[in-house]
């Protein structure tokens, strides 16, 4: 069973556009969640999170928005650069708990 | 600046064989984090420490065990080695207890069964 599903394995944007991943939850108890980043052969890094208590989180070119009503959230990046390509995992909590639950992935292609 | 170094980087064992897969971190970290990654899955979960002497099983604990040498080192012991557990494993570490606090990970090992 998955709880936490991205359901777009692949999205391709042109340099200069917004891109926009998306993830959806099944699981109302989640209240925290993370985006991951990874390039091949390396392993997952952090990139932007937010709580269950707000609607959106800003950092530079990345924001976050979750829908809570919706079980959903999405990652916009703008403007997207070619160095944005790479896997995106979206990532998800319950405040107190040790585990996060991840999605598939989705490989992000930006062309210049 | 080292973060999470993950050894070996690849290993190819064949069925039956037992290997430990290394982990050892520089940041002072609490927690200690095993995931393996398969194509369509994401990473799922094997077992965790959230702090030295403590080690919890995670979402595909079965045919591995962990061991949290101390603060820093953390290890992940295939005894009898299967095809269905070729994947490539990240070990992880956090600062605090909880996971809403960021996952530092390592750069993966790559491990094929036969």
């Amino acid at each position: 069973d998955q709880q936490v599903k991205q359901n777009s394995p692949s999205l391709s944007v042109q340099e200069g556009r917004i891109s926009i991943l998306n993830c959806d939850y099944t699981n109302s108890m989640f209240d925290y969640f993370l985006w991951y980043k990874k390039y091949p052969a390396e392993g997952p890094t952090f990139l932007i999170s937010i709580s269950s208590i707000k609607d959106k989180n800003e950092d530079g070119r990345f924001t976050v928005f979750l829908n809570k009503s919706a079980k959903h959230l999405s990652l916009h990046i703008v403007p997207s650069q070619p160095g944005d390509s790479a896997v995106y995992f979206c990532a998800a909590s319950i405040q107190g708990a040790q585990k996060l639950v991840f999605g598939q992935g989705t490989r992000l292609t930006i062309n210049p | 600046n080292a973060g999470v170094t993950q050894t070996p980087k690849f290993q190819v064992l064949k069925t039956g064989q037992s290997m430990t897969l290394q982990c050892a971190q520089d940041m002072n970290h609490n927690s200690m984090y095993w995931y393996r990654q398969d194509p369509g899955m994401g990473l799922r979960l094997i077992y965790y420490s959230a702090s030295e002497g403590t080690t919890d099983k995670g979402e595909v604990p079965n045919g591995y065990n962990v061991s949290r040498l101390n603060k820093r080192e953390f290890s992940l012991r295939l005894e009898s080695a299967a095809p269905s557990q070729t994947s490539v494993y990240f070990c992880a570490s956090s600062e605090g207890r909880y996971s809403n606090q960021p996952q530092h990970f390592g750069d993966g090992t790559r491990l094929s069964i036969l």
